[in-house]
């Protein structure tokens, strides 16, 4: 097994771009989330999904819209970036009824 | 907004010292859960706990759930190199055990350098 699986590992885009932040399990776990890291803030919960055709938002939602049409992959779009959603991406799926999440590589992204 | 206050921010250590860390929420906690994330990857799950009161050991690591359910703390004994990190505390908050594991809250992290 891959585990959790991200793309791009690093990503540069300008102001007002949009981007896919792709990221895909073939563990068959239900439940998939996305992080956000930045200095000193820890993770923060941006959408999840506990099932294919089911998300929900998270801490920080605003700026990103997620989907979820298969088990496997939950995508992560920027529809319009802007510098402050330069950060660390980090995706993550557990299994249900269980508490450990599986962390992906991570996505650095930097808005100019 | 954060939920956990994680403490200290970091920490620098010599070899085969001892570590403590711990988190604090003004909420209760279902579950506590300690990670441990190396440059450039993702956060590793080390130890969960699910009770009130639990004390779990993961080799020379240590772990406690408040019995107020509002705490928690990692210990590391006779540190070595590779335990260089940041170390997370996550939580379930009560009312979110429907949806377990999919949704926990994070502490700030604590950055440990472990000087050889």
């Amino acid at each position: 097994n891959a585990g959790v699986t991200q793309t791009p590992k690093f990503q540069v885009l300008k102001t007002g771009q949009s981007m896919t932040l792709q990221c895909a399990q073939d563990m068959n776990h239900e439940y998939m989330s996305w992080y956000r890291q930045d200095p000193g803030m820890g993770l923060r919960l941006i959408h999840y999904s506990v099932g294919a055709g089911i998300t929900d938002q998270g801490e920080v939602p605003n700026g990103y819209n997620v989907s979820r049409s298969t088990t496997e992959d939950f995508p992560l779009r920027l529809l319009s970036a802007a510098p402050s959603q330069t950060s660390v991406y980090f995706c993550a799926s557990t299994q249900a009824g269980t508490d450990t999440q599986y962390f992906g590589p991570g996505t650095r992204l930097t808005v100019l | 907004g954060q939920q956990l206050n994680q403490s200290p921010q970091s920490m620098f250590i010599q070899e085969g010292e001892d570590v403590s860390m711990n988190c604090t929420s003004s909420s209760i906690f279902n579950t506590w859960l300690w990670y441990k994330q190396d440059p450039g990857e993702g956060p590793v799950l080390l130890i969960a706990l699910y009770k009130a009161g639990e004390l779990t050991s993961n080799g020379r690591l240590t772990a406690q759930f408040g019995i107020t359910r509002k705490d928690s703390f990692l210990n590391i004994s006779a540190s070595i190199p590779s335990d260089v990190g940041i170390y997370f505390c996550a939580g379930q908050l009560k009312e979110w055990e429907e949806t377990s594991g999919s949704r926990l809250t994070f502490g700030e992290g604590t950055q440990l350098t472990v000087n050889p």
